[in-house]
């Protein structure tokens, strides 16, 4: 069965900063991915996608991904922070299946410090 | 463009008395329906989902159950809740091709006391 891991549970940047967030899947062939984005008491937000060709995916937002086959990694990134990114970001992988069910990680919790 | 609405937003109820959560969407056709129960502070678990009118799957076995009586309409209900049924529901839909995205709606805030 497909499965992700993001392995940090929080992190803090400056406002102004870079940003990269750690995702890593278990699947045998090229998966689906995907990124998300939830502010407090609100639902998902798609981010972006990736499901074929370009391997670094651009998002809403100013965010991007890029998928690496050999490293089994989707990682988030964003060249420079703003303070309203504050949410957690969950990445998921499409389950092969009846109805494509996404496996979701446990999510990063991004604090911005100004 | 496609919107998907949950209602209501937040809701308090008494253990034992029941629960109906609606979700609808808008803009497509045929989309596969989910719900997910999101506890503080931790990730989402999906509880049920639906390729068409009428076709629930079950993802954990609890006191709920999901209804599809119309093609874009998707329902949570319980007959009997329970305090562990306390958190947050989410509603999502994706199309019925790849890449298979979901898109979600704005969450119900359920606290059973």
């Amino acid at each position: 069965a497909q499965s992700v891991t993001q392995p940090d549970i929080h992190i803090t940047v400056s406002e102004g900063a870079s940003l990269e967030l750690r995702c890593n899947y278990s699947y045998g062939a090229t998966p689906y991915l995907f990124w998300y984005v939830q502010s407090p008491g609100q639902g998902l937000q798609l981010l972006l996608k990736y499901f074929s060709g370009d391997t670094l995916v651009q998002g809403i937002k100013g965010f991007e991904a890029e998928f690496k086959r050999s490293q089994s990694s989707f990682n988030l990134r964003k060249p420079s922070v703003h303070w309203s990114d504050a949410a957690e970001y969950f990445c998921a992988v499409e389950n092969t299946g009846t109805a494509s069910k996404l496996t979701f990680g446990t999510g990063t919790r991004l604090q911005v410090t100004l | 463009s496609q919107t998907i609405h949950q209602w209501p937003a937040t809701l308090v109820q008494p253990v034992g008395s029941p629960l109906s959560l609606e979700c609808t969407v808008e803009g497509t056709s045929n989309p596969n329906l989910y719900w997910y129960r999101q506890a503080a502070g931790r990730g989402l678990q999906l509880l049920f989902y639906s390729v068409g009118i009428g076709q629930i799957s079950s993802e954990v076995p609890q006191n709920l159950s999901a209804s599809r009586p119309q093609d874009r309409q998707f329902i949570l209900s319980s007959k009997k809740l329970l305090l562990s049924d306390s958190g947050f529901y989410l509603c999502a839909w994706s199309p019925q091709g790849p890449p298979y995205e979901q898109y979600f709606g704005p969450g119900t805030r359920l606290t059973v006391t």
